[in-house]
């Protein structure tokens, strides 16, 4: 089985500061990542994701991730926020191949202080 | 093509009641998923279709929970003798069986409060 820890819950960043949103995942088989974001009331929207090849993976809204197959992570980072990426953010694994069902992460809350 | 449609938005329903949703997903996926999600907490998978046939389901989908895709389109999920606990928002995603591991779209959701 699958699993997935996003270290921060709550992540609060003044406007046009970096950040990195943590994400670090456990499982015995190959997996994909993924990173989605979800605002208020709304569904989930794919950020970005990692099938295979470079390990830097860019995605929208100027987001990046870099998954480190060593550490088990894919930490998410942006070098300049707005207050629009406030929002929740959600990393996740499937199983590659064979995987239907995407494993979550409990989602950090990213809060952009003007 | 909109995207996956999820109705109603929300719904408010009284303890011990039936309550039914509805999924379009997107026309050309026939692949479909229920997700739910409660409050600070990821979404969960609960069960998916490939065209009109259920090919899996979690543990979570408790026998008071039934799914359907009759026509391999449209999804219902109903919730039977509703608790308090099955308080979430039921998430809906479609895909392409071929891009079925490279992401989903998901749909807003029915946010449903047991009352």
């Amino acid at each position: 089985a699958q699993s997935v820890t996003q270290l921060d819950s709550q992540v609060p960043v003044f406007e046009e500061a970096p950040v990195e949103l943590r994400c670090n995942y456990s499982s015995s088989v190959s997996v994909y990542l993924f990173w989605y974001v979800q605002y208020p009331n709304q569904g989930l929207q794919l950020l970005l994701k990692y099938l295979s090849g470079s390990t830097l993976v860019k995605g929208i809204n100027g987001f990046e991730a870099e998954f480190n197959k060593s550490q088990t992570s894919f930490h998410l980072r942006k070098p300049s926020v707005h207050i629009s990426d406030t929002a929740e953010y959600f990393c996740a694994v499937s199983e590659a191949n064979t995987g239907n069902q995407f494993y979550f992460g409990t989602g950090t809350s990213l809060t952009v202080i003007p | 093509d909109t995207g996956v449609s999820q109705d109603p938005r929300h719904k408010i329903t009284k303890r011990g009641q039936n309550v039914t949703f509805r999924c379009d997903p997107i026309s050309e996926h026939n692949r479909l998923y229920w997700y739910r999600q409660t409050l600070g907490q990821g979404p969960e998978f609960l069960t998916y279709f490939q065209n009109e046939a259920q090919l899996e389901k979690s543990r979570l989908l408790s026998d008071r929970f039934s799914a359907e895709r009759p026509k391999g389109s449209f999804s219902t999920l109903e919730i039977q003798r509703t608790e308090q606990g099955d308080s979430a928002m039921y998430l809906c995603a479609s895909s392409l069986p071929r891009h079925s591991n490279y992401g989903y779209t998901f749909g807003s959701g029915t946010r449903l409060t047991v009352v």
